[in-house]
């Protein structure tokens, strides 16, 4: 069974990264599939920022192209978040997703909160 | 970018009752996906390519549409069936979301 469990800090000073590991068990990222982020911010509004293919190339949200990257590590299985110049409108829950139609499988969540 | 609406925001239903919700997408999209999302967890798949069903989903659900409208019914709602339905586009970067549909029961 394909599983994704987000991670990382829970709370980032504005201006600086933010930065979110989405592990995944049960598939390897390199077999198939889009790795995607996608974050939900207080009031549910959902937005897709962008993925990782199996085969490395990536696609972002252009409203965060300056801002984003999305990288890996397939040796861990793992894909990246990394998000610059954060403002307290990047508060919000992370969830990693992919899967063939095309987002099957869901982690739970990791709550960020830019605050100083 | 694909502007999805969905109406109505806030819906009511009694055990029983028909239920459909609407997606109205600002170009034409080839597919639409539905997704349910309850309190303090992740949105689960439910509708992709339009009208299929995901693993698990209820058979009382459908989903149908083209171009710029879609819609998702419930044929008979339960109580289990409360929750926030969002649907999305992957037709065209930025793979949008519409603002959901809260679905409670009467």
């Amino acid at each position: 069974d394909v599983q994704l469990q987000e991670s990382g800090p829970g709370l980032v000073k504005p201006s600086q990264s933010l930065s979110l590991t989405c592990t995944v068990t049960g598939y390897s990222i390199t077999s198939d599939y889009a790795w995607n982020w996608i974050r939900q911010f207080p009031g549910n509004k959902l937005e897709w920022m962008g993925y990782i293919s199996y085969s490395g190339s990536t696609s972002y949200n252009p409203s965060l192209k300056s801002r984003i990257s999305i990288t890996r590590d397939t040796s861990k299985n793992q894909f990246f978040l990394q998000l610059n110049s954060v403002t307290t409108e990047d508060t919000a829950t992370y969830y990693c997703a992919s899967g063939s139609r095309p987002m099957d499988y869901w982690g739970q969540g990791t709550s960020v909160t830019v605050s100083s | 970018q694909i502007v999805l609406t969905q109406s109505p925001a806030l819906m009511s239903a009694s055990p029983g009752e028909k239920v459909t919700m609407t997606c109205s997408a600002s170009s034409s999209v080839s597919y639409m996906y539905w997704y349910q999302q309850k309190p303090r967890s992740s949105p689960k798949p439910w509708i992709y390519l339009t009208s299929n069903l995901a693993s698990g989903v209820p058979a009382r659900f459908s989903g149908s549409g083209s171009g710029t409208s879609y819609s998702l019914t419930i044929s008979s709602m339960e109580a289990e069936d409360a929750a926030t339905y969002y649907c999305q586009q992957w037709s065209s970067n930025p793979f949008t979301f519409g603002s959901g549909t809260k679905l409670e029961i009467k």
